[in-house]
């Protein structure tokens, strides 16, 4: 069975950055397993960050992220992390990590997903 | 970036009922590589189907997906009080994947 545990909720300032972690069981990345992040501000709908498959190399991001995001993974811990830089206000969300199968740059179907960490960013 | 709209934004019916929610795409979703999410309040989205009309473990066969192209229904034929709450649709045919804006089906 996969499961994926993501880290404490946290509070952060304007400018500041914050890193999540997905620690992924049930699962190896040494198939074509992809940890994809994605975000859900209050109120509003789901929006597609990036995603890695850790054989294929690196992440690829989501255009509006793409200065600000870092994907990366500890095969030796089956973990993913998720940097954001740059915070802002309408940061404020909940962050989500969910597995799906991967190519180079090619992402599928989510079908298992962490429960989410929430990011507040506020002065 | 495929731009994906749903409808009706807020769906109100009764247990019992049918609901059909439709999710339309701005460009043709490569190989019907499109999927169907749900999600609760305080929860995390759950993946219902994939492929339009290919059901996820454990999902029961009241949901169904149908489409192809730039049009996909998500009927679900009877409702059951468990199955209202948001659901998403998502494209993952054509690098990058992209989510509809959701429907909110609630209990009338």
């Amino acid at each position: 069975q996969v499961t994926l545990v993501q880290s404490e909720a946290e509070v952060k300032k304007p400018g500041s950055s914050v890193r999540i972690s997905c620690k992924a069981s049930g699962i190896t990345f040494s198939n074509t397993d992809a940890i994809n992040w994605v975000r859900q501000a209050p109120g509003q709908g789901l929006e597609w960050m990036g995603a890695i498959t850790p054989i294929f190399g690196p992440a690829t991001y989501a255009h509006s992220f793409r200065d600000r995001v870092t994907i990366k993974v500890d095969d030796a811990t089956t973990t993913a992390f998720m940097e954001l830089t740059g915070l802002r206000s309408d940061d404020t969300a909940i962050y989500y990590c969910a597995r799906s199968l991967g190519g180079r740059g090619q992402y599928y179907y989510m079908d298992v997903w962490g429960k989410g960490t929430t990011v507040t960013v506020s002065s | 970036e495929v731009l994906l709209t749903q409808s009706p934004g807020t769906l109100s019916l009764s247990p019992g009922e049918r609901a059909t929610l439709t999710c339309r795409a701005g460009q043709r979703v490569w190989s019907d590589y499109l999927a169907w999410y749900q999600q609760k309040v305080g929860q995390a989205p759950r993946l219902l189907l994939h492929g339009a009309s290919r059901r996820a473990a454990g999902i029961p066969d009241r949901f169904e997906g149908s489409g192809s192209g730039t049009n996909f229904t998500l009927t679900i034929t009877r409702l059951e009080p468990d199955d209202f709450g948001v659901y998403f649709c998502q494209q993952y045919g054509r690098p990058p994947c992209s989510f509809g804006q959701g429907t909110k089906l609630e209990i009338k």
